[in-house]
């Protein structure tokens, strides 16, 4: 199936230093979603784009939809020990609708986020 | 509060055995989704669910069955036919029809075989 190219896989990082991770794909998206999951638990929402070079923040994080909508970035600033996790971004290529999988999200493989006190 | 409940948190399986992996959502989300994950392997989509009675096979379906006989309900059978099952099964659902406000992922299952 369609894919996208998570980076980098993973980082060990010092508390208060700043991240930043991207997704790429092949083919264009119209939504970009970003998701961090907790060690044991389930992916939770953190932010989700709808237009070519949107810019959303959400507190220390800030995501931009890509301007050639094959991208999306994930910046996390002045981290600390709770933002230790994995963060996926996601995206959907087409229209939802039913009969069809082109409104299912499609998954990065993750970036495994490491930060030392 | 609504929200996908996913149980139990932790299961064992023995060889041959078939298990049953509940999801509940109370979102009246129309469509439910499996996945299975595994260490550096990102999520991979078992199964998914756009409508009552209906769900179609995902990217690894081979050795799992579903069935959608109610809204709030996606169970996933772990069978015997799954070489290697053990794995973190998470559930999610969304609203409308599609993916455009992003899933609901519940807690997820833990899956090992003894």
């Amino acid at each position: 199936g369609q894919q996208l190219n998570q980076s980098p896989q993973s980082m060990f990082i010092q508390e208060g230093e700043d991240v930043s991770m991207n997704c790429t794909s092949s083919s264009i998206f119209n939504t970009w979603l970003w998701y961090k999951q907790d060690p044991g638990e389930g992916p939770v929402l953190l932010i989700a784009l709808y237009k070519a070079g949107e810019l959303t923040s959400n507190g220390r994080l800030t995501a931009q939809f890509g301007i050639t909508r094959k991208d999306s970035f994930l910046n996390i600033s002045a981290s600390i020990p709770s933002d230790v996790g994995i963060y996926f971004c996601a995206g959907q290529l087409g229209a939802s609708g039913y009969g069809g999988s082109q409104g299912n999200l499609i998954f990065g493989k993750g970036t495994k986020l490491s930060v030392k006190p | 509060d609504g929200g996908i409940t996913q149980s139990p948190k932790y299961l064992f399986r023995k060889e041959g055995q078939n298990v049953t992996l509940s999801c509940e959502q109370n979102l009246n989300h129309d469509a439910m989704y499996w996945y299975r994950q595994d260490p550096g392997q990102g999520l991979r989509l078992i199964y998914y669910s756009q409508i009552v009675n209906d769900f179609q096979k995902g990217d690894i379906a081979e050795g799992y069955s579903v069935s959608r006989e109610k809204k709030e309900s996606f169970p996933l059978t772990v069978t015997s036919a799954q070489k290697n099952p053990t794995a973190f099964y998470l559930c999610a659902s969304s609203n409308p029809r599609g993916a455009r406000h992003g899933y609901t992922f519940g807690s997820g299952t833990r899956l090992t075989v003894v």
